[in-house]
C-alpha cells in the first residue's frame, strides 16, 4: 500500500458522458501526478500539480481536465467520452516538484470503461 | 521521447538471472525503475541519478551509463514474486517539473 488513495476504483460509463476521478496523495506529499494507462500506448504522463498548481503538461486532451485543490486532494474530469479513453487511471504523489530523490509513489487506479 | 525498453518479454525459472535494459536518445537525468503485477499499480524499485550510481534494492540492483544514456536492472537467483512488468521512466531536466516518460515495459515471468 502506497498511501495514495484513489476513488472509484472502477467506472462504467456510455460515449459522451462526463467522469470524475479523485485522488489522495500520501501524507506530506504536495505533488500530484496522473497517467494513463492503455494496452496500446503504455503508462502514458498526463499532468501534474505542486501544492495546487500546475506544474507540467503531458499528452492530456482538451476533453481532459485537473485540478488540485487546498487540501492536496485532486481530482480528474474527463467529458465528452470516446470509447478510447478506456483506460486505467493512475494518480502518483511526490514530496516535491522537483530535485534528486523525489519518488513517485502510485495509487492503485481507476478503471474506466466506455461503452 | 519514449525510452526503449529491452527485451520485451522474458521468461525464467526461478534462480536464473535476468538484465532488462532502457535506453535513451536524449540526455538523461534520472531513470526511475517501478514493477507492475497484472492489474495493479506500479511499484517504486529505485532512482538512479547520472553519475553512473548503481543502486540495489534486496536481489535487485540498477546501473545508469551516463556515456551510453542507458539504464540496466539487474536481477538476481530470480523468485517467484519477481513476476510482472517492469518500467523504466526517464527524466531529461532536472528541477522543477518530475515529468517521467515510460518506456513500454519488459515482461518478467519467473517459472518454478
Amino acid at each position: 500500500d502506497s498511501g495514495v488513495t484513489q476513488t472509484p476504483k472502477h467506472l462504467i460509463t456510455a460515449t459522451g458522458q462526463r467522469v470524475t476521478l479523485r485522488c489522495s496523495p500520501r501524507s506530506g506529499d504536495l505533488s500530484v501526478y496522473w497517467y494513463q494507462q492503455s494496452l496500446d500506448q503504455g503508462l502514458q504522463f498526463l499532468i501534474q500539480y505542486y501544492n495546487g498548481e500546475e506544474r507540467a503538461k503531458g499528452n492530456i486532451l482538451e476533453r481532459f481536465s485537473a485540478q488540485q485543490f487546498p487540501d492536496l486532494h485532486s481530482e480528474l474530469n474527463l467529458s465528452s467520452l470516446e470509447l478510447g479513453d478506456s483506460a486505467l487511471y493512475f494518480c502518483a504523489s511526490s514530496v516535491e516538484a522537483g530535485g534528486p530523490g523525489d519518488t513517485q509513489y502510485f495509487g492503485p487506479g481507476t478503471r474506466l470503461t466506455v461503452l | 521521447q519514449q525510452p526503449v525498453q529491452s527485451p520485451q518479454a522474458v521468461i525464467l525459472r526461478e534462480g536464473e538471472d535476468a538484465v532488462i535494459n532502457c535506453s535513451s536518445s536524449k540526455a538523461l537525468y534520472s531513470v526511475h525503475w517501478y514493477r507492475q503485477k497484472h492489474g495493479e499499480a506500479p511499484v517504486f524499485l529505485m532512482i538512479l541519478l547520472k553519475g553512473g550510481e548503481q543502486k540495489g534494492h534486496e536481489k535487485i540492483s540498477a546501473s545508469f551509463n551516463e556515456k551510453k544514456q542507458q539504464s540496466s536492472l539487474y536481477l538476481t537467483a530470480s523468485q517467484l514474486s519477481y513476476s510482472g512488468t517492469y518500467f523504466c521512466g526517464t527524466e531529461m531536466n532536472p528541477g522543477s517539473a518530475r515529468q517521467l516518460t515510460f518506456g513500454s515495459g519488459t515482461q518478467l515471468t519467473v517459472l518454478p
